[in-house]
């Protein structure tokens, strides 16, 4: 079985461009999450999707942060314009259903802004 | 305010001792709780999952005991290797949210 998928793996860009990530899940879940990791903390959820719906999006910046999830499978995460403290690594996971069973998490894309 | 609480400080132990890694949390009410391990540079796996009406889970060498009076979970590795060098996370139900929050994790370091 294939796991999470994740890309790009790293990411240099300035402060005030815009950066995208993409994440395909493992084949047949349905929860997709996307999470920000901050250098020595916990993974921190962004957004959580339910097939293509959006479940729980309250700590996503909205200003500045948008996601989708195209037909219920790949998932892209979006930074426009990124700040200095966007540099982190971000994991999208996925899990079979209801989204409170265990997560299967993709490497991760590091992201260093300038 | 809810609170997940791991180790402060990172743990550093003899190879064939026995880790021991501590989560406390406060405010919350899990209906379970898990334990995953992070190796640098890639992202947690699952390693244990325990429920509220259980009092400890095994898995090879791994144990971890849950206890919902005092709020904390404890994870032990037993027979520890340098292989079991890692950080590890645990992560709460949030029954409330319908979502786990996870806590910021305690690096462990086995020494040979």
């Amino acid at each position: 079985e294939a796991g999470v998928a994740q890309s790009p793996r790293y990411k240099i860009i300035e402060k005030r461009q815009s950066v995208a990530f993409w994440c395909n899940p493992i084949s047949g879940h349905a929860t997709l999450y996307w999470y920000q990791q901050i250098l020595g903390q916990g993974p921190k959820l962004l957004i959580q999707f339910q097939n293509n719906g959006v479940v729980d999006d309250s700590q996503l910046p909205k200003d500045r942060f948008s996601a989708e999830r195209l037909k219920g499978v790949d998932s892209t995460l979006k930074i426009q314009p990124a700040k200095l403290e966007d540099s982190a690594v971000y994991l999208c996971a996925s899990s079979f259903s209801t989204g409170r069973e265990t997560q299967y998490f993709g490497p991760g894309t590091r992201l260093l802004v300038l | 305010s809810q609170k997940i609480e791991q180790n402060s400080e990172a743990l550093n132990i003899q190879e064939g001792k026995t880790a021991t890694l501590t989560c406390n949390y406060t405010n919350y009410s899990p209906a379970y709780l898990q334990w995953y391990r992070q190796d640098p540079g890639r992202g947690p796996v699952f390693l244990l999952l325990i429920r509220e009406n259980e009092k400890e889970k095994r898995k090879e060498r791994l144990k971890v005991t849950f206890d919902t009076t005092l709020k904390q979970s404890l994870f032990h590795i037993t027979a520890s290797q340098p292989a079991d060098s890692a950080t590890y996370l645990c992560a709460l139900d949030d029954t409330n949210a319908g979502k786990s929050t996870f806590g910021d994790g305690t690096t462990l370091t086995v020494k040979p």
